[in-house]
């Protein structure tokens, strides 16, 4: 059992958004604004997409946006496009010795 | 560019042991911390263990706790993860990752581990 609690799935129609939930505790998201976001496709390494819970790294689209509420944390996407079509990971600082804590992962299709 | 590259994955009996590598490129690596990161077939990502840049500090989840050591060896810029005492329950692509400080930033492309008999 994931220490974050995210939907198993998503989904929607191209140019539709959508909003992904993940769900902690007050010694993980609501303690650290240190969430992330990953994407993986299949058969691929995750790709990070957010951090510090709602900055986008260099070259991620506008399109995915985040945000956090007290112990939980939202991934947006928004305008859908047949390549955002995949797994998405929420993560987050959970202290020194736990370190990263993952969601058990949300399968987004796109219709 | 950040490149890392795993490999020493491969299948091995239960009980057994292996040592992963990870060679990383395109960044100054002793500045930053290291994560081993794995994902079961068909599941999520699981942390596994962290280690600081200069290897001073090193962090590892309870269910690997005492089985699994990190280490880093910063002249030639790799990682390791050595495994003892495998359990069926390992079998796992296991991923090197670079933290940045706030985040886990960059991913190998995995190495692929399978404990059987």
């Amino acid at each position: 059992q994931s220490a974050l609690t995210q939907p198993a799935s998503v989904s929607g129609s191209p140019g539709q958004s959508i909003t992904i939930s993940c769900a902690g505790t007050s010694s993980d998201i609501g303690n650290y604004n240190l969430v992330s976001w990953f994407q993986q496709h299949p058969g691929r390494a995750p790709k990070l997409i957010i951090y510090e819970f709602n900055k986008r790294p260099s070259g991620i689209s506008d399109r995915f946006s985040a945000s956090k509420s007290g112990n939980t944390a939202s991934l947006t996407v928004s305008g859908l496009q047949a390549e955002d079509e995949a797994d998405y990971y929420c993560c987050s600082y959970a202290g020194r010795s736990t370190r990263w804590v993952f969601g058990g992962g949300t399968k987004l299709t796109v219709l | 560019e950040v490149q890392l590259v795993e490999s020493g994955g491969g299948l091995v009996q239960p009980g057994g042991s292996l040592r992963l590598s990870c060679v990383a490129s395109g960044f100054t690596f002793s500045n930053y911390a290291m994560t081993w990161v794995r994902q079961a077939p068909g599941k999520g990502l699981e942390w596994l263990s962290t280690i600081s840049g200069n290897a001073a500090g090193t962090y590892n989840a309870d269910s690997v706790g005492g089985r699994f050591t990190i280490s880093r060896d910063n002249f030639r810029n790799v990682l390791h993860l050595q495994m003892d005492r495998l359990r069926v329950d390992d079998t796992a692509v296991y991923y090197c990752a670079k933290e940045s400080g706030t985040s886990i930033d960059y991913w190998g492309q995995g190495t692929p581990v399978t404990v059987s008999s």
